[in-house]
C-alpha cells in the first residue's frame, strides 16, 4: 500500500532564504509519481510541482524544486527566497495506477510560516 | 474559465439527513475525484469516476455514493449524515489518470457539520 510521511509538524523561516520540505513514500509499484500541492488559509489546493519516477532530472517550477532521491524514497521540495505568501500548509502525494485503480495518496501535511 | 466549482460553499445538517454535494467542471476532463480532509489529516480520497456513467470506490468509500451522469458534473451523496462525516469536502479533476500523472485541478472544497 502506498505511505507518504511528512514528518515535520511546522516549520519556520525567513524571507528571502531558502526552505526544505520534508517527504518519503512507500510504495512497491515501479512506476508512480509524486506531487507537492499548497493549501493557504483559505483553503483551495494549489498544484506546484510534479516528479514522475523514471524521470532523470529533478523536476522545477520556477521557485519550486524537487530534490527526488529515489533509492532512498524521498521527494523533499526546496523553495528558494521564500515570500510572505509561502505561508501555507503543503501536502506531498504519490500516485499511482494498480490494476487499473487510479490513486493519489496524500501525507498529512506541514505547516511553513514565513517571517518577515 | 471557471475550472472546478462546488455547491454548496457550507453546509449543517442532522444525524440521519440526506444531502448532494455538487461539482462541476468546465476543462472537458475524464476523470474526477471526491476526497475528504480531517484536521490534521491530507486528503483522503472517497470515489472517483474515469469517465461519464463509471464511478469507483476510493479509501474512504462508506457512508457516500456517487454518479457522473454528465461529463462535467460528479455528485456525492450522503444518504443519512453522521457526526463522523463532518468535514471538509474536495472535489478535483483531471485530464488523464495513468502515468505520467497530469495534475489535478480542486474546488474551493464544501464545508459539512453533522450535528
Amino acid at each position: 500500500a502506498q505511505k507518504i510521511t511528512q514528518t515535520q509538524p511546522g516549520m519556520f523561516v525567513q524571507e528571502k532564504e531558502a526552505v526544505t520540505l520534508d517527504c518519503t513514500y512507500d510504495t512497491s509499484d515501479p512506476s508512480y509519481g509524486l506531487f507537492w500541492y499548497k493549501q493557504p488559509s483559505s483553503g483551495e489546493m494549489i498544484f506546484l510541482i510534479y516528479q514522475g519516477s523514471y524521470d532523470q532530472q529533478n523536476a522545477t517550477e520556477g521557485r519550486y524544486s524537487l530534490n527526488f532521491q529515489k533509492a532512498r524514497k524521498s521527494a523533499n521540495l526546496v523553495i528558494s527566497a521564500s515570500q510572505l505568501g509561502d505561508s501555507a500548509m503543503y501536502f506531498c502525494a504519490s500516485f499511482t495506477v494498480q490494476g487499473g485503480s487510479e490513486k493519489l495518496v496524500f501525507g498529512k501535511g506541514m505547516k511553513l510560516t514565513v517571517n518577515p | 474559465n471557471a475550472g472546478v466549482t462546488q455547491t454548496p460553499k457550507f453546509r449543517v445538517l442532522k444525524t440521519g439527513q440526506s444531502m448532494t454535494l455538487l461539482c462541476a467542471q468546465d476543462m472537458n476532463h475524464e476523470y474526477m475525484y471526491w476526497y475528504r480532509q480531517d484536521p490534521g489529516m491530507g486528503l483522503r480520497l472517497i470515489h472517483y469516476s474515469v469517465g461519464e456513467g463509471t464511478t469507483a470506490k476510493g479509501e474512504v468509500p462508506d457512508g457516500y455514493n456517487v454518479s457522473r451522469l454528465k461529463k462535467q458534473n460528479f455528485l456525492l451523496g450522503l444518504e443519512s449524515a453522521a457526526p463522523s462525516q463532518t468535514s471538509v469536502y474536495f472535489c478535483a479533476s483531471s485530464y488523464s489518470g495513468s502515468l505520467p500523472a497530469s495534475e489535478q485541478y480542486f474546488g474551493p472544497g464544501t464545508r459539512l457539520t453533522v450535528t
